[in-house]
């Protein structure tokens, strides 16, 4: 059973620049949520996408946007990038919805 | 929106003392899920609960979900090395339309 990847593992952009995050789902997940974890906070749930729609939104700007492949691996796409976008950004998958999530590893964003 | 309050953010014990968090939500949850993080890792599920005053167990770990539904702890006896990291609550409320919230986490350090 392979557990949840995520490319790439670091980054570093400036300030305006569009960045892409992926992310494959363990075998079996359908659904895939999008974090955000700045340095010592918790993770902040960005969206989450079931059958390649969007299931829910948190508190985040349309700059961010997602896409699910038939797959169900998923990209998360931040346009216009801030230096408050620098965080950890985490992708997990379910079986279904909101329950036990698999977290993958991450990807840690720097926005200079 | 939904906030999720947890307590204390730092605990030092002493290896062999036990340990407590405390999470609260300023709205009724569906379900609670604790999370466990190491330094420089991600977070792993460890346990949820969804019924009202439900208690769950794993080893040294007692688990409990309030009667009301907004409150949640966890406690560790006896604890050893390998609990430290950080140890998330996450509710969901609702439909989950909002997804999950987390707490900011309680950050056990353990002196030997």
């Amino acid at each position: 059973e392979t557990g949840v990847t995520q490319s790439p593992t670091h980054l570093i952009k400036t300030r305006g620049q569009q960045v892409t995050l992926r992310c494959s789902s363990q075998s079996g997940h359908n659904t895939v949520s999008w974090y955000q974890q700045a340095l010592g906070q918790g993770p902040q749930f960005i969206f989450q996408y079931y059958r390649e729609e969007e299931n829910g939104r948190g508190n985040f700007p349309p700059r961010f946007s997602g896409l699910q492949f038939p797959n169900y691996s998923s990209e998360l796409n931040v346009n216009a990038l801030e230096l408050d976008d620098s965080a950890l950004y985490l992708c997990a998958s379910s079986f279904t919805g909101y329950n036990e999530q698999f977290f993958g590893p991450g990807t840690r964003l720097t926005v200079l | 929106g939904q906030q999720v309050m947890q307590i204390p953010q730092y605990q030092h014990v002493q290896e062999g003392e036990d340990f407590t968090t405390y999470c609260n939500s300023s709205t009724t949850l569906s379900n609670i899920q604790w999370y466990k993080q190491r330094p420089g890792g991600h977070p792993v599920f460890l346990i949820q609960l969804v019924k009202s005053g439900e208690v769950k167990k794993q080893k040294r770990l007692t688990f409990q979900f309030g009667e009301a539904k907004k409150n949640s702890s966890l406690h560790i006896t006896a604890t050893q090395t390998t609990d430290v990291g950080t140890y998330f609550c996450a509710g969901l409320s609702g439909g989950g339309a909002d997804g999950l919230t987390f707490g900011k986490g309680t950050h056990l350090i353990i002196q030997p």
